[in-house]
């Protein structure tokens, strides 16, 4: 069975372009999570789904990010604009329900210029 | 959420046995205690969880205090390949409370 599936793998945009970044879940899987990793540093929480509903994007900075899981399948998250400072890898994790094994993706990893 | 304290590197010897630590003073009773880790350019993976017995499984062993205030993730045999950054994470049990949060975790360096 395929894994956490994100894609592109590695995206490179000027400032100020919007990009969007894709994650399909393993099948059967309701909990959606998208995270931020900068160098060095562990991944930070972006917002967690469960199926549809988004139940925690306190960390999603709303101006600029967006998130949406239709269907409570596949998700997507854009920013618009994007910034410099945006330059990292986003990573999708699924789990079949919070507190559960989480499976992670390769991650997408942007660079703003 | 939450705290967990961990070092920010440790060493070990290839086929040597590594005891990572774990401090989580304020561990709530229904906290899972979950290790993740990181290879280098991948997304975390699962390792073990546990939330009161000793855990083992075919990646590691997980011995959690009795007061469960610290746990220690045990690599039997380092290899070359369990060179990484490990995270240690509690998550509280069952219905949908609760976020994978991750700190900064231990790097952890294999010699041959």
């Amino acid at each position: 069975e395929a894994g956490v599936v994100q894609s592109p793998r590695y995206k490179i945009i000027e400032k100020k372009q919007p990009v969007a970044f894709w994650c399909n879940p393993i099948s059967g899987h309701n909990t959606l999570y998208w995270y931020l990793q900068n160098l060095g540093q562990g991944p930070e929480l972006l917002i967690r789904y469960e199926n549809e509903e988004a139940v925690d994007d306190s960390q999603l900075p709303k101006d600029r990010f967006s998130a949406e899981r239709l269907k409570g399948v596949d998700s997507t998250l854009k920013i618009q604009p994007a910034e410099l400072g945006d330059s990292a890898v986003y990573l999708c994790a699924s789990s079949l329900r919070a507190s559960t094994e989480a499976f992670f993706g390769q991650g997408t990893r942007l660079t703003v210029v | 959420d939450a705290k967990t304290t961990q070092p920010n590197s440790m060493e070990s010897n290839e086929e040597e046995p590594v005891h990572l630590p774990c401090n989580h003073s304020t561990i709530s009773g229904t906290d899972y205690i979950h290790w993740y880790r990181q290879l280098p350019s991948q997304g975390p993976e699962y390792v073990i969880h546990g939330l009161t017995s000793n855990v083992n499984n075919r990646m590691a062993s997980l011995a959690i205090a009795e007061d469960r205030k610290s746990s220690t993730l045990i690599l039997h045999r380092a290899t070359l390949r369990d060179a990484a950054v490990y995270y240690c994470i509690l998550l509280p049990y069952g219905g949908s409370q609760g976020n994978l949060i991750f700190g900064k975790g231990t790097k952890l360096s294999v010699k041959p």
